[in-house]
């Protein structure tokens, strides 16, 4: 069974502050699919990243940055420098391969405040 | 502008009323789904469509339905049979099904008095 877990409920840090966003996940298969999506205040989900589950490599795109270890079955979520504007609901979420289910983990809120 | 409207942003019902929610997409989009999410929980699937014409239940179908007549438009309606139906609906389209980025509407609260 697929599950995705973001332990964190909420964070709050001071702009400029660097902050990780954790995620845990299951599968049994061995090809997979993992996802970021921020939830703006406004409500509608912004795509971030989607990662297979052949790529370890770390991904970085501006302040964002990604850490992905299969040993741990975690992907993890690095704002750098954080903004006001990056204030929001994270959502981590898997998807197998040959599914067309995408799991959700609960999401973590992030308040930045300046 | 290419995107995914939903009408109404909030809707109010009362309770044993059928209600259903919009979904329009001019992606071209061949897959969409509904999605539910509640107060600290994330997204649950409610049902999606690959295709025109064709739609599957996700992990909380119970008291909803679906249509998909047309490739650019997937209405929910939630029925009285669903006991709980106060929450936040996002729908959402994929190029092609499988492991794709979703586009996502703005969503739709829904509230039942």
């Amino acid at each position: 069974a697929q599950k995705v877990t973001q332990a964190q409920t909420e964070i709050s840090v001071v702009e400029k502050e660097d902050v990780t966003l954790d995620c845990v996940y299951e599968t049994r298969d061995t090809t997979y699919y993992l996802f970021w999506y921020k939830q703006p205040p406004s409500g509608e989900l912004v795509f971030l990243i989607r990662r297979n589950s052949f790529d370890e490599q770390n991904e970085i795109s501006g302040r964002y940055s990604w850490n992905f270890q299969k040993s741990t079955s975690s992907f993890n979520f690095t704002i750098t420098a954080s903004q006001v504007v990056d204030s929001a609901v994270y959502f981590c979420a898997l998807m197998e391969l040959g599914g067309n289910k995408l799991v959700f983990g609960a999401g973590t809120i992030l308040r930045v405040k300046s | 502008d290419g995107g995914i409207t939903q009408s109404p942003k909030y809707l109010f019902r009362k309770e044993g009323q059928n209600v259903t929610l919009s979904c329009e997409q001019n992606l071209n989009h061949d897959a969409m789904y509904w999605y539910r999410q509640d107060p600290g929980q994330g997204l649950r699937l409610i049902y999606y469509s690959q295709i025109v014409n064709d739609f599957q239940k996700g992990d909380i179908a119970e008291g909803y339905s679906v249509s998909r007549e047309k490739k650019e438009s997937f209405p929910l309606t939630v029925t009285s049979a669903q006991k709980n139906p106060t929450a936040f609906y996002l729908c959402a389209s994929s190029i092609v099904p499988g492991p794709n980025e979703q586009f996502f509407g703005p969503g739709t609260r829904l509230t039942v008095l």
